[in-house]
């Protein structure tokens, strides 16, 4: 079975500091990962993905996550933090290959001051 | 890139009718779509996974003739709550995947705002 560790339901950062939201997985098989932004009364928007290969993800609007698989990790970080992203994220596991469902953590809220 | 269409995005109903939810893959053939509820403040937590031209596989708990799941084309899927009530009342978001394609990822609906009074 799998399952996702989300540490922190709420972290708070000034704008222009490190974001960085931790994510711990469980899986029996090599996993699929990914992060998710939510902003508020809207769908889930794919920030970035790891399938294979780099474990160093890249995504968009500057996030990055690396994939850890000692740690059984995939934590999300940007180096500067803005104002715009402040929103619910989620981390999710998916096992491989093939298809299967998302599990998904319990989501962090990420808080942004000026 | 793929896009998932879900409508309505929110939705007034009195207790005792029934609401329709439509999630629409735009511009890929969505062999399977999920359908999940969130509640304020919480996860998603996965209702049941519907296979074009099969029926959906339930998660335990969620009710079958309450939640109605119809997944006849490769680019529709509903979700028609029966009976709403109060209690029914939740974010309803829909995600569409190819199978056996995992490498694309789930793309996800905007969600659909469900009040019923």
């Amino acid at each position: 079975a799998q399952s996702v560790t989300q540490l922190g339901s709420h972290v708070s950062v000034s704008e222009g500091a490190l974001v960085l939201l931790r994510c711990n997985y469980s899986s029996s098989v090599p996993p699929y990962l990914f992060w998710y932004v939510q902003y508020p009364n809207q769908g889930l928007q794919l920030l970035l993905k790891y399938t294979t290969g780099a474990t160093l993800v890249k995504g968009i609007n500057g996030f990055e996550a690396e994939f850890k698989k000692s740690e059984t990790s995939f934590h999300l970080t940007k180096p500067s933090a803005h104002m715009s992203d402040a929103a619910e994220y989620f981390c999710a596991v998916s096992e491989a290959p093939g298809y299967s469902t998302l599990t998904f953590g319990k989501g962090t809220m990420l808080l942004v001051s000026p | 890139g793929a896009v998932v269409s879900q409508h309505p995005s929110w939705v007034i109903c009195k207790s005792g009718t029934s609401v329709k939810i439509e999630c629409r893959s735009l511009d890929f053939q969505a062999t399977t779509m999920f359908w999940y509820r969130q509640f304020p403040k919480q996860s998603l937590m996965l209702m049941a996974t519907s296979n074009e031209g099969s029926k959906a596989t339930y998660e335990q708990g969620v009710e079958k003739d309450k939640f109605l799941i119809n997944h006849a084309s490769l680019t529709l899927s509903t979700l028609t709550v029966t009976s709403a009530h109060p209690e029914d009342s939740s974010f309803y978001i829909c995600s569409a995947t190819r199978q056996g394609q995992l490498v694309y990822g789930y793309t996800f609906g905007s969600g659909t705002r469900l009040t019923v009074v």
